[in-house]
Formats: C-alpha cells, sequence, structure tokens
C-alpha cells in the first residue's frame, strides 16, 4: 500500500480483556517496528521484525504483550490481560532495507482500557 | 542506555523562528532524525542528518549538530501556524538497531 496501515484506528476494552492491533507495512519494507506512546511521553520500543530473522523483543513491558509477523507482511500485536497502564498509542513504522533515511510511520491504534 | 532529551514546549509568533533543541547520549548514534506529529496523526519524518554533517538546510527547516556535545537543533524559519505540531529527536546507530526517540517538543504558534 501507499503507506503504514493499522487497525483500529481506536479500541476501548474493558479490563482483563485481550485486544490485537494490527499493523500493515508498506509493501517490500523488510523491518517493521512497534512503540507505544504514553500521554505525553515519548515513543517507547516495544520489538521490532527484520524479515525472517528472531525478532528483537527487548522493549515488550511483559509477558502480556507479544507480536507476530509472517515474512515481509502484517504484524499483530496482542495485549493479553488489559491494565489501564497498557492506555496509551500504539504506533507501527516499516523500512526499506538498506535505506536509514527514518521510518513511515501508521496513524496509530488509540487503546483505551476502563 | 541510549537517551534523548528535548525541552517539553515552545511558543513563538507567527512568522518568527522557531528553534527546537535536543540533546543525547549515544555516542555510537550515525543518524539523527526530526518527526512531527499533528493532532490525531503518526510521525512524520521531517529531516535527518548523518553524524558526519553539521548542518543540513532544507526550505524552511535547517538542522544543527554538534557532535561533540551531542547536541541537535531545528530551526524553522518564518514559522506557521501550520508547524504548531509535537516534534521529536530521534537517533539510531543505524543498521536496523532501534530508533530512540526524545519526548517531543510541543510548538505552538502564536497567529
Amino acid at each position: 500500500g501507499a503507506g503504514v496501515s493499522q487497525s483500529p484506528s481506536n479500541k476501548v476494552t474493558e479490563k482483563g480483556k485481550d485486544v490485537e492491533l494490527r499493523c500493515d507495512p508498506i509493501s517490500g519494507h523488510t523491518a517493521l517496528y512497534w512503540y507505544r506512546q504514553r500521554l505525553g511521553q515519548g515513543l517507547e520500543f516495544l520489538i521490532y521484525f527484520q524479515g525472517n530473522s528472531a525478532p528483537d523483543k527487548s522493549g515488550l513491558p511483559s509477558d502480556r504483550f507479544s507480536a507476530e509477523r509472517t515474512g515481509e507482511s502484517v504484524s499483530t500485536l496482542t495485549i493479553q490481560r488489559t491494565q489501564q497502564e497498557d492506555s496509551a498509542v500504539y504506533l507501527c513504522a516499516s523500512i526499506l532495507k538498506g535505506s536509514d533515511y527514518g521510518y513511515t510511520f501508521g496513524s496509530g491504534t488509540r487503546l483505551t482500557v476502563v | 542506555g541510549e537517551d534523548v532529551e528535548q525541552s517539553l514546549f515552545l511558543s513563538v509568533r507567527e512568522g518568527d523562528s522557531s528553534v527546537i533543541n535536543c540533546t543525547y547520549t549515544d555516542s555510537s548514534s550515525t543518524y539523527l532524525y526530526w518527526y512531527k506529529q499533528e493532532p490525531g496523526a503518526g510521525l512524520q519524518l521531517l529531516t535527518y542528518i548523518f553524524s558526519n554533517m553539521d548542518m543540513k538546510q532544507d526550505q524552511r527547516l535547517t538542522v544543527l549538530l554538534n557532535k561533540k556535545d551531542k547536541h541537535l537543533s531545528l530551526r524553522i524559519a518564518d514559522t506557521q501556524t501550520g508547524d504548531s505540531a509535537i516534534y521529536f529527536c530521534a537517533e539510531t546507530a543505524g543498521g536496523y538497531q532501534k530508533v530512540t526517540f526524545g519526548i517531543g517538543t510541543k510548538l505552538q504558534v502564536i497567529p
């Protein structure tokens, strides 16, 4: 596609429920990243995928968070047993192999846990 | 670990120049970026600079890099109301290393 697409754009969920966030990267972009942006905070790295290599999960805050990506396509970020502190905007970004000219970000999913 | 710091807020009058400052700690930073985030939107890459450069100019934007002091600045000439947004400084060592972002500076342009 023309840009990085994320869905849903907004999600309100009850505490304790599981949520799944989706990211459709730009076609041909080999690397995909997830970041979290809490209100009034900077971007917090969560996880990144590079082709078929093992993902870098070093930023995942707890074992309630997991992410998958099949090849160089769609990625899903799953948060189990959501807590109120999970409320944030979750941003996905992709980058073309060999490019260091910054990521292309999606518009994010605003997650609100009530 | 890596750290990127920015001031939280800047207010300027329309037509004036805006200067947003950033400091970083990672001496292996190779690429430094400025991103713009408008309300409800994702981040948009504004400009970037390689660590072997001192300055980069792109229309109304001027990026200055002082590698010795690990200081990066973004100057916006003739600031317009459409420039009101949050500006994020970011750095990476490259090679698919994660990009570390600052907290963002909210620029308010007063008409």
